[in-house]
Formats: C-alpha cells, sequence, structure tokens
C-alpha cells in the first residue's frame, strides 16, 4: 500500500519568514495530494490540494508544488503570521480507486512573533 | 463545518467495555471514513464506506467494528478486543464525483472528533 512519509517533524520560524514542509510517497499511481492544518484541540481543516496533471498550485500565501518523477510534494506558506501556527499534514490518494487517503505524520509549525 | 457532527465530545470507558461512537452528516455526501489520531502520529484509518451498507477495513481495523445502514450515519464501535483504544477519533466524509463512468473522491471534511479515554 501506500506509505507517505513527511519532514520535518516540527518546525520553527520567525514571523515573515517562509516555511517549506515535505512529503514523499511511494505509490506512483497516486494522483491526488491534499494539505490538512490542525490547530490545537480542532479538527483538520483542507487549505490545499494538488492533482498530477498539475506541477504548482497556489493560493495567497500557500502553494504546492509536486514532482511526479520523484514522488514528492511540498507545502511552502510566505509572509508567515502567528495564527499559521498549527500541525500539517500531507496525504495521497489515487481517486479513481475509492476514496482512501493515506497521512503522513504531521508538522508542527511555531510561528514566532 | 457545522455538516458533520461527531458525539460525544469526550468519552470514557471501562476496561472490557465496548462503546460506540457517532458520525452524523447532513452534506448528502456518498463516503464516510473513521480515522485515530495519536499524539505524534498522523491520521490512520479505521474503516471507510462508499456507500450505504457497505464498508472496507482500513489499515488499523482490529477491534473496531462499523455499519452504514443509512446515508447519513457511520457509527463506530470500540470493541474490548482493541488493546489500546486511548486516542482521538476523527470522522471524515466526501462527496462521489461520477467523471465519465470513473467514480473520485473530493475533499474529505472532518468532524469535531471524540476524545476516548481508557480508565
Amino acid at each position: 500500500g501506500e506509505n507517505v512519509e513527511q519532514h520535518p517533524s516540527t518546525l520553527s520560524v520567525q514571523e515573515g519568514d517562509s516555511a517549506v514542509i515535505k512529503c514523499t510517497y511511494s505509490d506512483s499511481a497516486s494522483n491526488y495530494f491534499p494539505w490538512y492544518k490542525q490547530e490545537l484541540g480542532k479538527r483538520p481543516q483542507l487549505i490545499i490540494d494538488i492533482r498530477s496533471n498539475v506541477g504548482e498550485k497556489k493560493d495567497q500565501r500557500i502553494a504546492v508544488t509536486l514532482n511526479k518523477t520523484a514522488k514528492h510534494f511540498s507545502l511552502h506558506i510566505t509572509e508567515t503570521q502567528p495564527e499559521d501556527s498549527a500541525v500539517y499534514f500531507c496525504a495521497a490518494s489515487k481517486e479513481t480507486s475509492g476514496s482512501r487517503l493515506t497521512f503522513g505524520e504531521g508538522t508542527q509549525l511555531t510561528v514566532n512573533p | 463545518d457545522g455538516g458533520i457532527t461527531q458525539s460525544p465530545k469526550y468519552l470514557f470507558r471501562k476496561e472490557g467495555q465496548n462503546v460506540t461512537l457517532s458520525c452524523e452528516q447532513n452534506l448528502n455526501h456518498d463516503a464516510m471514513y473513521w480515522y485515530r489520531q495519536d499524539p505524534g502520529q498522523g491520521l490512520r484509518l479505521i474503516y471507510y464506506s462508499q456507500i450505504v451498507n457497505d464498508f472496507q477495513k482500513g489499515d488499523i481495523a482490529e477491534g473496531y467494528s462499523v455499519s452504514r445502514e443509512k446515508k447519513e450515519s457511520f457509527p463506530l464501535t470500540v470493541t474490548s478486543a482493541q488493546k489500546n483504544p486511548t486516542a482521538f477519533y476523527l470522522c471524515a466524509s466526501s462527496i462521489r464525483l461520477g467523471l465519465a463512468g470513473v467514480s473520485s473522491y473530493n475533499e474529505q471534511f472532518f468532524g469535531p472528533g471524540t476524545r476516548l479515554t481508557v480508565l
């Protein structure tokens, strides 16, 4: 089955700096890659996703890049703010074979004011 | 967020007891899922269901059971066979998109979670 590895497990940045979180996946047939943000004590919420027919997607300060050949994808947050502090999870799935998401183990991002 | 609910928010269980966690959605979503979250780990899939009266085991199904008698409901029972049940349990749902005969699934929406503690 699919295996997703996520790095780093913790990341601390100064407000205004950029943050990058990286994930690798094992199944070359995976074609859907969402990123979720989970604030302390709350439910995960989708912040951005990418499908394998594109290499990059951007939404304001958040961007995701995908390298299908190397089987890795990354989350980029620019101009970080204290409210970006949370745990971020990447995930991968093969949409057409059902809806199973395999999650990475999460990155605790701390943005210091 | 209000479209998928879980109850109770906190649940305490004595060893040897079965407990059932509720998950309800009014989003008309086809698929529903149960995940377990432990500190420092990602979300691990317990069971999922793509249609009513059908469900599949996830990666850690041992000691758990589910039913899907209604589209909007997907309860999870934690049985006494689950040796380490203390965790945060998250339910999710997603809509199934039919594209030219191929089924695909969109974003998963999560409930607020149930924190289960074994006493």
